[in-house]
């Protein structure tokens, strides 16, 4: 089974642009979360997708944003960027069908804002 | 809400030497608590968990044990590799259906030498 997809592995953005990451959960997976990495704040969650529809969200402004399609796949969209988006995006796929489910990693989208 | 409290590191260890890094939580209910594991360049791979008080979770090697009374999740090992070099998070999840945000905590690289 393939495992978590995350594309591009690496993109480099200027101040002000906008940026689009996509997630490709393990087939079957229905809710995608979606983290940042940085050394400085660590592991946050940004949000969660289940069957379309945002179930959770963490604190980060409103210039990130995200959808889910109907096949599970998942994209995160930041507006506006700014030097402290850079990071490691990762995304994570579950089935759930309960609070113990394991959530299975991508490897990440490394973004890197001048 | 919900927070971890992870040892500091780094932590530099010889083989085969006895490993222990601490981990405290805050959560309200009965979280599921995880460690991960994160090898240079890789995304987060779910080392062990345990959903409930006095369970034990084991892998690899390493074991924790969820104890409810002092709020902890210590991850133990008691012979070190050189492949055992990573960055270990402590993490936990309200076992709540309908929310799969993973809180985690700082991070913990350790370093194994031969």
């Amino acid at each position: 089974k393939a495992g978590v997809t995350q594309t591009p592995r690496y993109l480099i953005k200027t101040r002000g642009q906008q940026v689009t990451l996509s997630c490709s959960p393990i087939s079957g997976h229905r809710s995608v979360s979606w983290y940042q990495q940085t050394p400085g704040q660590g592991l946050q969650f940004l949000f969660e997708y289940f069957s379309e529809t945002q179930r959770n969200k963490g604190n980060f402004p409103g210039r990130f944003s995200g959808r889910q399609f109907s096949n599970s796949r998942s994209e995160m969209n930041v507006s506006t960027l700014e030097l402290g988006d850079s990071a490691l995006y990762l995304c994570a796929s579950s089935l759930p069908t309960s609070g113990a489910e394991e959530q299975f990693f991508g490897p990440g989208t490394r973004l890197t804002v001048l | 809400g919900d927070s971890v409290t992870q040892m500091e590191g780094p932590v530099t260890l010889s083989e085969e030497a006895f490993l222990t890094i601490n981990c405290t939580y805050t959560a309200t209910g009965y979280p599921s608590l995880f460690w991960y594991v994160q090898y240079p360049g890789e995304g987060l791979q779910l080392l062990l968990k345990a959903t409930k008080a006095d369970d034990k979770g084991s892998n690899k090697g390493f074991e924790a044990t969820y104890r409810k009374e002092t709020t902890s999740f210590h991850l133990e090992k008691g012979s070190v590799q050189v492949s055992d070099s990573a960055v270990y998070f402590c993490a936990l999840r309200n076992s709540n259906f309908g929310n799969e945000k993973l809180t985690f905590g700082t991070g913990t690289r350790l370093t194994i030498i031969p």
